[in-house]
Parts: structure tokens; sequence; C-alpha cells
């Protein structure tokens, strides 16, 4: 199963309502993570099953979709959201991650 | 609280072989199905292999199966990685990770490098 995600990189100030797509090549169910990785750092889980909010992970973030098309919002952009974010499919092995996405300033 | 500490990264030869452990710690490490992840130099994050809470299942890479090994000790808390005919573009900070119910990726260790090159 490939990911592609979009945009590839975007740039935008603190505040701005982001959103991030990532589509499957064939149907995945509702079996997407999003990730978020700052530079030399490992990943942290912020959205599972498509939908669910991480512990601990702030409201602003949300995820939706489900079958070959979802979405990560970030509902109010902050200094600390400046990261790259992947997707990754679980619904069948290989659990493949998408390209990811760069936010920057 | 959950801790996975990867170790056994380093400098080694094409064609030759390493084994990456991670330890964990801050909980029932049984449990739980683990995953081994690589992000090569400047490059996004790759999935190499997951193993069932009591080893009976491990999913694989393409670009991996037959190389790799992922296993584990669970009298040990420790998974492993054991990586034969390395190639240059192995080259990567690996990660392990354990799942949340689901196999999604909850907690990383903070990654080990390997560099493959003569």
């Amino acid at each position: 199963i490939q990911l592609t995600q979009s945009p590839s990189f975007l740039s935008a100030s603190v505040g701005d309502r982001v959103t991030i797509t990532c589509r499957a090549s064939q149907g995945i169910t509702s079996s997407l993570a999003w990730y978020q990785q700052k530079p030399g750092k490992a990943p942290k889980l912020l959205i599972y099953a498509a939908s669910n909010l991480q512990s601990g992970v702030p409201s602003r973030f949300s995820g939706s979709g489900y079958g070959t098309e979802f979405t990560l919002t970030i509902s109010s952009l902050q200094p600390e959201d400046f990261a790259t974010y992947y997707c990754q499919q679980l619904n069948n092995s290989p659990f493949t991650f998408g390209p990811g996405t760069r936010v920057d300033i | 609280q959950v801790q996975l500490v990867e170790s056994g990264g380093g400098v080694v030869q094409p064609g030759g072989s390493l084994r990456l452990s991670c330890a964990a710690s801050g909980f029932t490490f049984g449990d739980f199905a683990m995953h081994w992840v690589r992000q090569a130099p400047g490059k996004g994050l790759e999935w190499l292999a997951l193993i069932w809470y009591d080893g009976g299942i491990k999913y694989y890479a393409d670009s991996v199966k037959g190389r790799f090994t992922i296993s584990r000790d669970n009298s040990e808390n420790t998974l492993y990685l054991q990586m034969n005919s390395l190639r240059a573009e192995d080259t990567a900070v690996y990660f392990c990770a354990k799942e949340r119910r689901g196999y999604f990726a909850e907690d990383w260790g903070q990654g080990t490098l390997v560099t493959v090159s003569s």
C-alpha cells in the first residue's frame, strides 16, 4: 500500500489553521496514524485509528478520514508545531509511512 | 513510564552484520507487539519489521526481508534486530517502538545510528 501526502512542504504562521492530506493507494479502513517529528528526535504519535487523539496531545490536533483519504488538522498553529508530519498505515504489512509534510514558518 | 533504549549501532563494512538491541522498561513487555523503524540521513521514516507480543508472528518490509531478523526475549524485556548482508543504503538511525493496540507505534526509543561504509 502506497501513501502520498500533500503538500510535501507548507509555510505557515502562528495561529494559522493547517490541513495535511494523506491518501492510500487502496482502502485501509481507519488503520492510520499521524506522527510529528522534530529534527534529531524520535517521532511522536499524535493520532491513531484515523481520528483518535493520543493521550497528552493538545486538542488543536485532530484527524479524520476513512478508506483512502485522511486529513490531519492543526486548528491554530503554535510555535512548537513546526515539524515534519508523517502518516502511516497499519492495515496491512508492510506498514508503510507517507513521505512526510514539513511545516515551516 | 515507558522507556525504550536502543543499542548496538556503529560502523560496519558492506556485507557485514550487526545486531541491534532495544531494552524496554516501564511496561509489561510481553504484552505488546514491537516495531523497528529507520530513518536514513535527511530522509523520511521507513518501517522495517514488527513482531507480535509472543514472537509468534513477524512482518518485514521488502527492503530487508531475508537479510534482517526481528526477535524478542520477553524474559529479558529486550527486542532485537539482526542485520546481515548490510549495504550502504542501510545507513540510518534505527528506532524501536512499542505498539498500542492496533499496531500504532505509541512509544519510541531515541534511536541508534548504523553506518555501513568501507
